[in-house]
């Protein structure tokens, strides 16, 4: 029973390049979001899946995309990375909203 | 404009002595609130939670208490040990299915 896994653990990347946050759960759980941590700010909720077929913008979406490919899976992708966009990403599930599980995150730089 | 404020990005405690942790908010409209610790290179985990119909919750060396006139809640920790020190973050939900907003986070560190 790993949680929730993600991938990469780090990744650089050049401005205007793509790429995608692969994230997993096994806990069959049917929330899942994805967040940014940058300092000074806390967590920050990019967008949120309730539910498998279903996704929804959170505080900041702008520059990002998400996928829910099924009930394990949800993935974030950046179309073209900005340096702004350099932060710790991390994943959570949950069964019921507040409890939330989170992944061990991607730290992302963007030059 | 932040809803959720932790004004102490730091404390620094004895081990054994008492950690209050200190978070405001600004709308009333949140029921649930909660704690959230995070280690270095790992993910935030669930800490405590508390609904506004109660004043207080317990769970081990971990107490909640809100104040929901003044938006104010804290955590205390008693005693402190130095496996607590991390970063904790107040987060707050509109309702037990709802999104969560968390804090900039509060960095404990517990001196032994």
């Amino acid at each position: 029973n790993a949680g929730v896994t993600q991938t990469p653990k780090f990744q650089v990347l050049k401005t205007g390049q793509s790429m995608t946050l692969q994230c997993a759960q096994d806990m069959n759980h049917n929330s899942m979001y994805w967040y940014r941590q940058d300092p000074g700010m806390g967590l920050r909720l990019i967008y949120y899946s309730a539910s498998e077929g279903t996704t929804d913008k959170g505080e900041v979406p702008n520059g990002y995309n998400v996928s829910r490919l099924n009930k394990r899976e949800f993935s974030l992708r950046l179309e073209s990375a900005a340096p702004s966009q350099t932060s710790v990403y991390f994943c959570a599930s949950s069964a019921q909203g507040y409890e939330q599980y989170f992944g061990p995150g991607t730290r992302l730089t963007v030059t | 404009d932040q809803q959720v404020k932790q004004n102490s990005p730091s404390l620094s405690v004895q081990e054994g002595r008492i950690s209050i942790l200190n978070c405001d908010y600004t709308n009333s409209m949140f029921d649930y609130f909660l704690w959230y610790k995070k280690y270095p290179a790992e993910g935030p985990t669930f800490l405590i939670s508390i609904s506004s119909i109660k004043d207080k919750n317990e769970d081990g060396r971990f107490t909640v208490f809100l104040n929901k006139s003044a938006k104010h809640l804290s955590l205390h920790i008693v005693p402190s040990q130095p496996g607590d020190s991390a970063v904790y973050f107040c987060a707050l939900s509109k309702t037990s299915y709802d999104k969560v907003i968390f804090g900039p986070g509060t960095s404990l560190s517990v001196i032994p």
